[in-house]
């Protein structure tokens, strides 16, 4: 079965800050992907990167990270000089389908920055 | 380019009354998913329309809830008779679709929050 878990519930920084949220995933296939989305207070969900389970480079989008870890299936997010903007609610996913269609989400961690 | 649009965006009813739900997606956006997501949860899929077929249905309570998107584009989620556990964000999202094995991405609309009393 698969399964996203994300331990952190509720993380808060100060702004500038580096801050990592945690993601642990279990699937039995071989061929999965993973997922991060932002969803702002506004409500809608904002897709910020989709990772193939036979690329395990880390991938950098400016202030965002990603370290994805087979080993201990996992796919850590972080957030470089954090500002407050980035406050938000973040969900990391998985899809075991090819096209990436039926994605199950963890439960979220609300990220807070503090000015 | 326009994103997925719902209404409305707020709705409070009482228990055992009827509601819908409205979703506009992306133009040219083949598949449309309707996703519920309680307070304190990740969303959780109910239905996946390819064009103005079901993919999957198969988290839909289909005793209350249903859904429809007749002419392949807008969409419709009802519930009735609405219970109190139904209260969440109705988030409605659609991605190309372009099947096979390309990967699609998905873009969600705003959500419509739903308040059972």
């Amino acid at each position: 079965a698969q399964k996203v878990t994300q331990a952190q519930t509720e993380i808060s920084v100060v702004e500038k800050e580096d801050v990592t949220l945690d993601c642990v995933y279990e699937t039995r296939d071989t061929t999965y992907y993973l997922f991060w989305y932002k969803q702002p207070p506004s409500g809608e969900l904002v897709f910020l990167i989709r990772r193939n389970s036979f690329d395990e480079q880390n991938e950098i989008s400016g202030r965002y990270s990603w370290n994805f870890q087979k080993s201990t299936s996992s796919f850590n997010f972080t957030i470089t000089a954090s500002q407050v903007v980035d406050s938000a609610v973040y969900f990391c996913a998985l899809s075991e389908d090819s096209s990436a269609s039926k994605i199950i989400f963890g439960s979220g961690t609300r990220l807070s920055i503090r000015p | 380019e326009a994103g997925v649009a719902q209404s409305p965006r707020y709705k409070i009813i009482e228990k055992r009354q009827s509601v819908a739900f409205w979703c506009n997606p992306i133009s040219g956006h083949a598949t449309l998913y309707w996703y519920q997501q309680i307070l304190g949860q990740g969303p959780k899929l109910l239905i996946q329309f390819q064009n103005n077929g079901v993919v999957d249905d198969s988290q839909l309570p289909k005793d209350r809830f249903s859904a429809e998107r007749l002419k392949g584009v807008d969409s419709t989620l009802k519930i009735q008779p609405a219970k109190l556990e139904d209260s969440a964000v109705y988030l409605c999202a659609s991605s190309l679709g372009r099947g096979g094995t390309s990967t699609d991405t998905q873009y969600f609309g705003p959500g419509t929050r739903l308040t059972v009393l």
